[in-house]
């Protein structure tokens, strides 16, 4: 069965830096493109950036574009979200996400996350 | 940016109604679009993909249709547990989402 878990949402000052983690399991990891998706509160999704399995296609929305990093870790079934300069904007809860088909880039997302909630205030 | 526009913001319909939901986006995307349902406190779950697809588990109620810019959701006869916010993806030219309509079951 296929599980993913996001951790490392909190609170951080405007400027400041997270990290978030995120878990899978119950599938051939490596073989998945995985997203970053994120929800402001009461408001509607928006794609982040995704990376393919093997790391080589990395993508970003202009939003966080130069200030987010995504990365993984295929032996350890990770994927993180680095994120720097963040800004009251970037206030949301955070989904990883598996893509729907193996190999193929940006297509629908199957198995999400719980979420990871992030919050940038003074 | 493919803007996608949902339409009704919301809708109201009783146990056993048909509900429409509407998506159309500001160019063509062929047939790459998929919807998801999001309830209160949980993530999206993938409903239909490439605009008729339906995804693993989905019951046969719900149905989506559509190419190029108008796409439709459909639900043949709901079901209280139906309530929730529907959102429209494409994945034509990156991945942008519809602003949701909210489906209540009265």
């Amino acid at each position: 069965q296929v599980h993913v878990v996001e951790s490392g949402g909190g609170l951080v000052k405007p400027g400041g830096s997270l990290r978030l983690s995120c878990a899978a399991s119950g599938f051939s990891f490596s073989d998945y493109f995985m997203a970053w998706i994120r929800q402001a509160p009461g408001k509607g999704l928006e794609c982040i950036a995704y990376v393919s399995g093997t790391s080589i296609l990395k993508t970003y929305a202009d939003s966080v574009k130069g200030r987010f990093t995504i990365s993984r870790d295929n032996s350890k079934n990770l994927v993180f979200l680095q994120m720097d300069r963040l800004t009251a904007e970037d206030t949301a809860t955070y989904y990883c996400a598996r893509d729907l088909k193996q190999w193929v880039i940006g297509t629908f997302f199957d198995n999400w996350g719980q979420g990871t909630r992030v919050t940038v205030s003074s | 940016e493919i803007v996608l526009t949902q339409s009704p913001a919301t809708l109201s319909l009783s146990p056993g109604e048909r509900a429409t939901l509407s998506c159309r986006a500001s160019q063509s995307i062929s047939t790459y679009l998929g919807w998801y349902q999001q309830k209160p406190g949980q993530a999206p779950r993938l409903l239909i993909y490439d605009a008729s697809d339906r995804a693993t588990g989905i019951p046969a109620r719900f149905s989506g249709s559509g190419s190029g810019t108008d796409f439709t959701l459909t639900i043949s006869s709901l079901e209280p547990e139906d309530s929730a916010v529907y959102y429209c993806q494409q994945r034509s030219n990156w991945i942008t989402f519809g602003q949701g309509t909210r489906l209540e079951i009265k």
